[in-house]
């Protein structure tokens, strides 16, 4: 089976810098995706590491570490609109992703 | 290329009852899977279709049910709803369906309210 573990809240102020980190544990690992939902809208993919470092796609950054079953979405120069719900998800081969329970993330002036 | 796309909206059901929703991919992807959120459990995965066969399936009970159709296009029934069915169901596309490497496109989902 997957599981994955990530902070249920998450504030931090406009301009600021935060990590979103998530454990996982899965019988198979084909890499983590990260994904953002605003309140009342779709998620959409953020991010994907397939190998352990650092993915940077402007303001947002997302690090894995495989062999600690690890990793962290980090935002930069954090604005209002960032403010939303962050998951974290896996998939196993399986024809399925597995999500996280998501983290809120609030963003405050 | 137009999004994913999902109808209806919204649906108010009472307990008993069946209800059919429906999903229709971005153009030229032949993955389709559904998902429930709620609350408290999160986005949890109910089934994947693939060129009309169902590749995979989530711990959900038999009153979930789906199907592909040869365009893609994908429904999903429950049936006999349940109080615990009401939840947001979301849809969502890719090229393959394979794993975490390939990204899932979702349509702004179905709110089911079950009274």
């Amino acid at each position: 089976g997957q599981s994955l573990e990530q902070p249920s809240e998450v504030t931090a102020v406009e301009g600021a810098i935060v990590q979103i980190n998530c454990t996982y544990q899965t019988s198979g690992f084909y890499g983590l995706s990260w994904y953002q939902q605003h309140d009342g809208g779709a998620p959409t993919f953020l991010s994907y590491n397939a190998l352990d470092g650092l993915e940077e796609t402007g303001r947002f950054s997302s690090f894995l570490s495989r062999s600690d079953s690890y990793g962290y979405l980090l935002l930069q120069e954090l604005q209002m609109k960032d403010s939303a719900s962050y998951f974290c998800a896996t998939g196993a081969g399986s024809y399925q992703l597995t999500f996280g329970k998501g983290t809120k993330l609030s963003v405050i002036p | 290329k137009a999004g994913v796309t999902q109808t209806p909206r919204y649906l108010i059901k009472t307990r008993g009852q069946q209800v059919t929703l429906s999903c229709s991919p971005i153009s030229g992807h032949r993955s389709v899977s559904w998902y429930q959120q709620t609350p408290g459990q999160g986005l949890q995965f109910l089934f994947e279709y693939f060129s009309e066969t169902q590749r995979n399936k989530g711990n959900f009970p038999g009153r979930f049910s789906g199907r592909q159709f040869s365009n893609s296009r994908s429904e999903m029934n429950v049936s006999t709803l349940e109080l615990g069915d009401s939840a947001l169901y979301l849809c969502a596309s890719s090229a393959q369906g394979q794993g975490a490497s390939n990204t899932q496109y979702f349509g702004p989902g179905t709110r089911l309210t079950v009274l």
